[in-house]
């Protein structure tokens, strides 16, 4: 079945620090993978999304590329603000018509001023 | 942007009792809504998909009698917990599908379900 293994939180930051957040996943034939965030109060909003190897998701200077041959999706960010603190949500939908979303743990991540 | 709201943010309940979650879509048509429940450090797990106009589908393990889901319009889904019990306790979440916009899902705030 499909699975999604996440970096596991939370993180704490410095502003203006580079950010990884790891993303692994399994799934059968050809998955779109996502990022979600979560702010506080908040309900999950896509970040960014990838739906073929090598296609690369980004937002809000946030980026991810689809990695076939390692099945990653890292997070990444180069220099974080204390607005970026959030949960995020590595998650995979497997083939077309398929509407299921399989969401990893989620990553708390913090940045301090 | 697209938005989900979920009424209440939070039910405290005694055991036994039922519990009625509100997922709208406030401006657009979603003909997809899904639940969702997640559970204290762990990745938000898929109860159920409800289309509008028919019964929805229950992801397995999951007891159709005890989250009874409605989705009687194109901006309205409820979850009704019956007879609520501790271990129903939990952060349920509601997404809703665009009818334009296939490939998006937009999420709720989440409601707090605490059952004493």
């Amino acid at each position: 079945g499909n699975s999604v293994t996440q970096m596991e939180g939370p993180v704490t930051l410095s502003e203006e620090a580079f950010l990884t957040i790891n993303c692994t996943y399994t799934a059968t034939g050809y998955p779109s993978l996502f990022w979600y965030v979560q702010y506080p109060g908040e309900g999950l909003q896509l970040l960014l999304k990838a739906t073929k190897a090598d296609d690369k998701g980004s937002n809000k200077g946030f980026e991810a590329t689809y990695r076939k041959e390692t099945t990653s999706f890292h997070l990444e960010k180069g220099s974080v603000q204390v607005s970026d603190s959030a949960v995020y949500f590595c998650a995979l939908r497997s083939g077309f018509g398929n509407e299921k979303l399989t969401f990893g743990t989620g990553t708390r991540l913090t940045i301090i001023p | 942007g697209a938005v989900v709201s979920q009424h209440p943010s939070r039910v405290i309940c005694k055991s036994g009792t039922s519990v009625k979650i509100e997922c709208r879509s406030l401006d657009f048509q979603a003909t997809t809504m899904f639940w969702y429940r997640q559970f204290p450090k762990q990745s938000l797990m898929l109860m159920a998909t409800s289309n509008e106009g028919s019964k929805a589908t229950y992801e397995q393990g999951v007891e159709k009698d005890k989250f009874l889901i409605n989705h009687a319009s194109l901006t309205l889904s409820t979850l009704t917990v019956t007879s609520a019990h501790p271990e129903d306790s939990s952060f349920y979440i509601c997404s809703a599908r665009e009818v334009r916009a296939q490939d998006t899902q937009y999420f709720g705030p989440g409601t707090r379900l605490t059952v004493l």
